[in-house]
């Protein structure tokens, strides 16, 4: 299936350990966004990256990293988590940053406790 | 500060009837503007993708217009189904001249009942 694929779906860790969320996309496209949605419902862009390169940096805490290693993947590694990290968080992606749809993955939703 | 707002925040109607959703936003410079639909502890499914330069776009039952002067945005569902039934998202993307991001409504719950 052509698609936006993200793991784990559901992520329950500590306060303080480390993790990492992976994303995948086989569309084809040059372009992989991290969104957040809070326990509001509300989705804010983190980052975006274009071939590779980050793009978009959205006053997102340095704990938060994300890694490119190819254009398909964009992975999201999380330092000393909080319990305000707690929410879910979506990988997207599209061709090219601007005119084109952006196609979500299924979200992982991640609680800390 | 581009601001994105959903009215109303939820509704619920009986099937068969037609219905718009709406979409506000503070600052008129966009690239585009793009629906979404979310179910119940899923991801985001997109619906329509509106360009700056475009009034409406279709497809099925679905119709979305924009007003770019006003900054407004609908969308019209014809004989709503109980499959209707998610949370319905819009999200603007700013005219820049490099990388650009969307910025997201508050969205509208919608629960369509037999």
């Amino acid at each position: 299936d052509t698609a936006v694929s993200q793991t784990p779906k559901y992520l329950v860790t500590q306060m303080g350990n480390d993790k990492s969320i992976k994303c995948e996309q086989n569309l084809g496209h040059d372009t992989m966004y991290w969104y957040k949605q809070d326990s509001k419902k509300f989705l804010k862009i983190m980052f975006s990256y274009n071939n590779k390169e980050l793009i978009i940096n959205e006053t997102v805490p340095n704990r938060f990293s994300p890694k490119s290693p190819d254009k398909a993947h964009l992975n999201l590694h999380i330092n000393s988590l909080e319990l305000g990290d707690s929410a879910v968080y979506f990988c997207a992606s599209s061709q090219g940053q601007t005119n084109n749809e952006q196609f979500f993955g299924p979200g992982t939703r991640l609680t800390v406790l | 500060k581009q601001e994105v707002t959903q009215i109303p925040a939820a509704l619920s109607v009986p099937e068969g009837e037609n219905l718009v959703l709406n979409c506000s936003f503070t600052d008129s410079a966009i690239y585009n503007l793009q629906w979404f639909r979310q179910d119940p502890g899923k991801g985001l499914t997109s619906l329509l993708l509106i360009q700056s330069s475009q009034r409406e776009q279709t497809s099925g039952r679905l119709n979305a217009s924009l007003d770019k002067s006003s900054g407004r945005s609908t969308l019209y569902i014809a004989a709503s189904q109980p499959g209707d039934s998610a949370t319905y998202l819009c999200a603007v993307r700013p005219w820049t001249g490099t990388a650009s991001k969307l910025t997201f409504g508050t969205g509208t719950r919608l629960q369509v009942t037999l």
